[in-house]
C-alpha cells in the first residue's frame, strides 16, 4: 500500500502543454487498468478528470489526456489555462485496496 | 443530482472515538460501492475503506485496520465510518466519495464537501 510517485509540482505557461507522471507496480497501476486522474482546487473536493487510464467524464474538456505504459501512467494537459492550476492525484486500483498519488501542484506561469 | 453530505467531524481527544455519517441521495445508493478518503491537512489523499453494495465485502488500509469500521444502512441511503483509538495521525478532512462503477474499480465520480477530524489533546 505505498503510495504512487508523482513529481511534487510542474508549471507552464498558458497556452503549453504538460504531463504529470505517476509510477507505481505491477500490483497497481501496471497490473489493472483502473487509473484514475483528479484534480483538487484549495479548500475543494477532488474532481474526476481521467478514468479507466484515459477515458474523459462528461464536461471535461478534451484538453486533458491520460495514457499508461508499464507500471507508469501520465496526465497530459495540453493548451493550458489559468484554471487548470491545481493539484492533480492519480489513483490506482489495487485488488483489494486503493492507491492514491503524492499529488502535483500544477502553476500556470 | 448526485449529493453526498458528510457530518459528524470535530475535535477529539486521542483514544477517543467519533462516527461519521455520509448522507446520500439523488442515486440508488444501494447499486455502488463506497468509500472513505482522507486528506491530512496541507497533504495528500489517502483511501481509508471501501464497501460493497451489500456491505458484504470491506477492505482498509493498515493504518485504520482493527481501529475503524465502515457501515452502510442502504435503507437510509447512509455510509458510516466508526473511528475509534483515535490518533494525532488521523486528523485529516475526510470524505465520502461513489465508485462510478458497480463493481469496486476505485475511480471516484462523486465526491461529499468532507468533514474535519481533529485528533488533538
Amino acid at each position: 500500500q505505498s503510495a504512487l510517485t508523482q513529481p511534487r509540482s510542474v508549471s507552464g505557461s498558458p497556452g503549453q502543454s504538460v504531463t504529470i507522471s505517476c509510477t507505481g507496480t505491477s500490483s497497481d497501476v501496471g497490473g489493472y487498468n483502473y487509473v484514475s486522474w483528479y484534480q483538487q482546487h484549495p479548500g475543494k473536493a477532488p474532481k474526476l478528470m481521467i478514468y479507466d487510464v484515459s477515458k474523459r467524464p462528461s464536461g471535461v474538456p478534451d484538453r486533458f489526456s491520460g495514457s499508461k505504459s508499464g507500471n507508469t501512467a501520465s496526465l497530459t494537459i495540453s493548451g493550458l489555462q489559468a484554471e487548470d492550476e491545481a493539484d492533480y492525484y492519480c489513483c490506482s486500483y489495487a485488488g483489494s485496496s486503493v492507491v492514491f498519488g503524492g499529488g502535483t501542484k500544477l502553476t500556470v506561469l | 443530482e448526485v449529493q453526498l453530505v458528510e457530518s459528524g467531524g470535530g475535535l477529539v481527544q486521542p483514544g477517543g472515538s467519533l462516527r461519521l455519517s455520509c448522507a446520500a441521495s439523488g442515486f440508488t445508493f444501494s447499486s455502488y460501492w463506497m468509500s472513505w478518503v482522507r486528506q491530512a491537512p496541507g497533504k495528500g489523499l489517502e483511501w481509508v475503506a471501501n464497501i460493497k453494495q451489500d456491505g458484504s465485502e470491506k477492505y482498509y488500509v493498515d493504518s485504520v485496520k482493527g481501529r475503524f469500521t465502515i457501515s452502510r444502512d442502504n435503507a437510509k441511503n447512509s455510509l458510516y465510518l466508526q473511528m475509534n483509538s483515535l490518533r494525532a495521525e488521523d486528523t485529516a478532512v475526510y470524505y465520502c466519495a461513489r465508485d462510478r462503477n458497480l463493481y469496486s474499480t476505485s475511480i471516484y465520480d462523486y465526491w461529499g464537501q468532507g468533514t474535519l477530524v481533529t485528533v488533538s489533546s
